[in-house]
């Protein structure tokens, strides 16, 4: 079975200033697991996703992840946020050769971004 | 451009009637998803297909169906049996099986119950 819990409901920060988005994974077989943005009233859009190739993992819009096995952890982070990055971030998990749309979404973080 | 359109953006709907979303994707896709989404939470999976012809329930079928006659094509029916119907629809994509693969959202309907 998996589950992902993203930790903080709500994060705030200002222009600037680095981002944090916390994520926690539960999965009994090797994982892929994935960060999707959404902007008010919008599909979601992947920002990255791990491969199990590097743990260090880079996407879109500056944004990155490092998976930590041993703290079953998959946090997002970003050097300098940016006002476009206020959006609901998810993070996912597939199990195995779980289809994709068949993973489980996290309850997502509200990231707020203040001038 | 590939991707996948969901239309209506906005629908309104009066207690006791069926209504359809429309969902159709032009990636070559085999998979196809519903989902439902209430403010404060996650994604949750309605229905799943991943192949034409054939479909799945998720973990919250009831009062919904669908039906795949096309790979394109993915509508989704919210029946009058569904008891709070208001919510954001999404719609998704994936190649089938396979690990790392990602799936692809389209813009989503806004259902309200009026």
């Amino acid at each position: 079975a998996q589950s992902v819990t993203q930790l903080d409901s709500h994060v705030s920060v200002s222009e600037g200033t680095p981002v944090l988005l916390r994520c926690n994974y539960s999965s009994s077989y090797s994982p892929s697991l994935f960060w999707y943005v959404q902007h008010p009233n919008k599909g979601l859009q992947l920002l990255l996703k791990y491969t199990s190739a590097a743990t260090l993992v880079k996407g879109i819009n500056g944004f990155e992840a490092e998976f930590k096995k041993s703290e079953t952890s998959f946090h997002l982070t970003k050097p300098s946020a940016h006002m476009s990055d206020a959006a609901e971030y998810f993070c996912v998990v597939s199990e195995g050769n779980t289809n994709a749309g068949k993973s489980t979404f996290g309850d997502g973080t509200t990231l707020t971004v203040k001038p | 451009d590939g991707g996948i359109t969901q239309s209506p953006k906005y629908l309104f709907r009066k207690e006791g009637q069926n209504v359809t979303l429309s969902c159709e994707q032009n990636l070559n896709h085999d998979a196809m998803y519903w989902y439902r989404q209430d403010p404060g939470q996650g994604l949750r999976l309605i229905y799943y297909s991943q192949i034409v012809n054939d479909f799945q329930k998720g973990d919250i079928a009831e009062g919904y169906s669908v039906s795949r006659e096309k790979k394109e094509s993915f509508p989704l029916t919210v029946t009058s049996a569904q008891k709070n119907p208001t919510a954001f629809y999404l719609c998704a994509s994936s190649i089938f099986g396979g690990t790392n693969t990602e799936a692809f959202f389209g813009q989503g309907t806004r259902l309200t119950v009026v």
